[in-house]
């Protein structure tokens, strides 16, 4: 069975930072692109950011370009969210999300989220 | 960036029921060169993540009951639940992944009239 299971998530002050884990398990992590997802209270859902299967190669949302960083570790099979320089409107849950096999910016695979809240 | 706005914003259906969302996209995502549409439909219950519906366009993700389609070409697209269960009570959400960054639309609440 496919999980994704984040954490790591909390309350920070305006400026501050925190790093997201997403762990994996009941499928090959490796072969799979990744994304994270964000959504505000009460609101839609928002692409943040993407990671090709090996690492390599990363994608950001303008809102997040420069103050987020997506990364991988294939061998513990998990994938993080480094979050900095946070602002309230990054208040959210964060998912992260498996790419379809079809390719292409589909999830398939969601974990439940962590939620993030930036207030002072 | 491609703007997804769904249509109504609410629905009240009565339980068996049909219920018909609408999804428009400010520019096509219909990708001449495979001749298909970069659309897929996510259902969100309180207090769940989203679960993938359909995807390009029309494609039925495994496991998901029958009832649900997906219609629509180019620019204008339909989830259709032939007949409402009470199980069916959700946000449903478009999303076009035709272009970075993908996009979703604002979400339609679906309720039990």
């Amino acid at each position: 069975e496919v999980q994704l299971m984040e954490s790591g998530g909390g309350l920070v002050q305006p400026g501050g930072s925190l790093r997201l884990s997403c762990a994996a398990s009941g499928f090959t992590f490796s072969s799979y692109w990744m994304h994270w997802v964000r959504q505000a209270p009460g609101k839609g859902l928002v692409w943040v950011s993407r990671i090709n299967s090996a690492g390599g190669g990363t994608g950001y949302a303008d809102s997040v370009k420069g103050r987020f960083t997506i990364s991988r570790d294939n061998a513990k099979n998990t994938l993080y969210l480094q979050v900095n320089s946070l602002r309230a409107e990054d208040t959210a849950v964060y998912y992260c999300a498996r790419e379809h096999s079809s390719g292409h910016d589909v999830f398939d695979y969601w974990g439940q989220g962590t939620l993030v809240t930036v207030s002072s | 960036d491609i703007v997804m706005t769904q249509s109504p914003d609410s629905l009240a259906v009565s339980l068996g029921e049909r219920a018909t969302i609408n999804c428009k996209s400010s520019q096509s995502v219909l990708y001449s060169s495979d001749n298909k549409n970069y659309l897929a439909w996510y259902q969100q219950k309180p207090g769940q993540p989203p679960k993938l519906l359909i995807y390009w366009a029309s494609i039925r993700e495994s496991g998901v009951p029958d009832r649900f389609s997906g219609s629509g070409s180019g620019t204008d697209f339909t989830l259709t639940i032939s007949s409402l269960q009470a199980e069916d009570v959700a946000v449903y959400y478009c999303q076009q992944y035709y272009t970075t960054p993908c996009s979703f639309g604002q979400g339609t609440k679906l309720e039990i009239k």
